[in-house]
């Protein structure tokens, strides 16, 4: 069974800190998929990355960047110098096709707040 | 605009009404998923359907079923409501050709139980 675990439930940093969210994942298969997706206090569920389990390049997007380690089942996500407007949940998520359907298994979140 | 229509954005309902949720996928996608939120909780996979077959479920109540239709759009039918219902529920459409796979969820629909 998947499963995709996010330990951080909240973070609270001061505007233009970094700020790192982890987050582990347990699969069978050696084809997968990890994304990460952000909720603001609007609610939707706003797209970030998706990555496949071959491909380990890191990832940089402006002030975001990802890390993934298959060694470590770890696909963290930083952010650099961040703002009030990086406030929101984030979300952790893994899809395989080990099972009959692929649906997307997310972690539980972590809460970020950054002050001003 | 995601792709991924869902009706009715919010509700508002009393216990032990019965209540659908609508959504249209993006066009070619598909597969369907519903998704729950509830309140400080994280995402909770409901159901999946493939081209009008149910293909996996997850943590689904059995006061709660879902269909696909032949035109693709889906219905989440959720009956007996209980307070504990109350919820964000997330519709999402997959597209797995290789330039550009993934999931786009819809906006939500916001259940309010009273």
């Amino acid at each position: 069974a998947q499963k995709v675990t996010q330990a951080q439930t909240e973070i609270s940093v001061v505007e233009k800190e970094d700020v790192t969210l982890d987050c582990v994942y347990e699969t069978r298969d050696t084809t997968y998929y990890l994304f990460w997706y952000k909720q603001p206090p609007s609610g939707e569920l706003v797209f970030l990355i998706r990555r496949n389990s071959f491909d380990e390049q890191n990832e940089i997007s402006g002030r975001y960047s990802w890390n993934f380690q298959k060694s470590t089942s770890s696909f963290n996500f930083t952010i650099t110098a961040s703002q009030v407007v990086d406030s929101a949940v984030y979300f952790c998520a893994l899809s395989d096709f080990g099972n009959a359907g692929n649906m997307l298994t997310f972690g539980g979140g972590t809460r970020l707040m950054v002050k001003p | 605009d995601s792709g991924v229509t869902q009706t009715p954005k919010h509700l508002i309902t009393a216990t032990g009404q019965r209540v659908t949720l609508r959504c249209s996928p993006r066009s070619g996608d598909l597969s369907v998923y519903w998704y729950q939120q509830s309140l400080d909780q994280g995402l909770q996979f409901l159901i999946q359907y493939y081209n009008g077959e149910e293909r996996a479920k997850g943590n689904i109540l059995e006061r709660f079923s879902a269909q696909q239709f032949p035109d693709l759009h889906s219905e989440l039918n959720l009956s007996s409501l209980e307070l504990g219902d109350s919820a964000l529920y997330f519709c999402a459409s997959s597209s797995w050709d290789s330039s550009n796979y993934g999931y786009t969820f819809g906006s939500g629909t916001r259940l309010t139980v009273v």
